[in-house]
């Protein structure tokens, strides 16, 4: 069984602060990385992807993808309210394992 | 055009009924999925159909029956279901099949099932 792991939280920060969510991943052929947004009640946003090590930046969010350690994070800069949110990281099989595997997801909440 | 539409919003359903879920998308996706997400918990997948043809069937129960007609249109047939599948049913698509594609999501449907 492919397994995803992430903190589920609740993990509260201070508005402005930087968000550090993170996840590991048991399939060591994983190839595609990826977080999705969620807010109570409504359906999971794309707000990132990757599929090389190293940082991608996009606006305020930064994801970054360690293959060696199986880790990959998603960094908030300058975090707003609006990001309380739950955050899902989802991750493709190796090989011809096209299943994406959610993680069950990080509830975020950033205080004004 | 990058949205993925769901239809009904919200469905209420008895044990004995027959219902159907849509899902419609108009960005040339070739791969749409359905995944069933209950609450506080990661969406969990049901089925995936790679240009039109069912690549993916999770061991859902027969209650539940994927449909589709063509590559814009998917469908949830729901005959008989139990109280414990009352949850939120996701639609998504992605261009295609191959392990690096974005999932679009619909808003999904809150189903009840009484």
């Amino acid at each position: 069984q492919k397994e995803v792991e992430q903190n589920s939280g609740p993990l509260s920060v201070p508005e402005g602060a930087i968000a550090s969510l993170n996840c590991t991943y048991s399939d060591r052929g994983s190839q595609s990385f990826f977080w999705y947004r969620q807010y109570s009640g409504k359906s999971p946003e794309l707000i990132m992807f990757i599929y090389s090590n190293g940082d991608k930046e996009d606006g305020r969010f930064i994801a970054q993808l360690n293959k060696a350690s199986q880790y990959v994070s998603l960094l908030i800069r300058d975090s707003q309210p609006s990001d309380s949110a739950t955050y899902l990281c989802a991750v493709t099989g190796g090989g011809s394992n096209y299943k994406l595997t959610f993680g069950k997801g990080t509830l975020l909440t950033v205080n004004p | 055009d990058t949205e993925v539409t769901q239809t009904p919003k919200h469905l209420v359903m008895g044990m004995t009924n027959k219902k159907s879920l849509k899902c419609e998308q108009h960005m040339g996706h070739r791969a749409m999925y359905w995944y069933k997400q209950k609450a506080k918990k990661p969406p969990e997948l049901m089925f995936v159909y790679s240009y039109e043809k069912l690549s993916i069937n999770e061991s859902v129960p027969s209650r539940f029956s994927p449909e589709c007609p063509n590559s814009s249109l998917l469908n949830l047939h729901l005959h008989a279901l139990q109280p414990e599948d009352s949850a939120l049913y996701l639609c998504a698509s992605s261009r295609t099949f191959v392990g690096d594609e974005k999932l679009f999501f619909g808003s999904g449907t809150q189903l009840s099932v009484l």
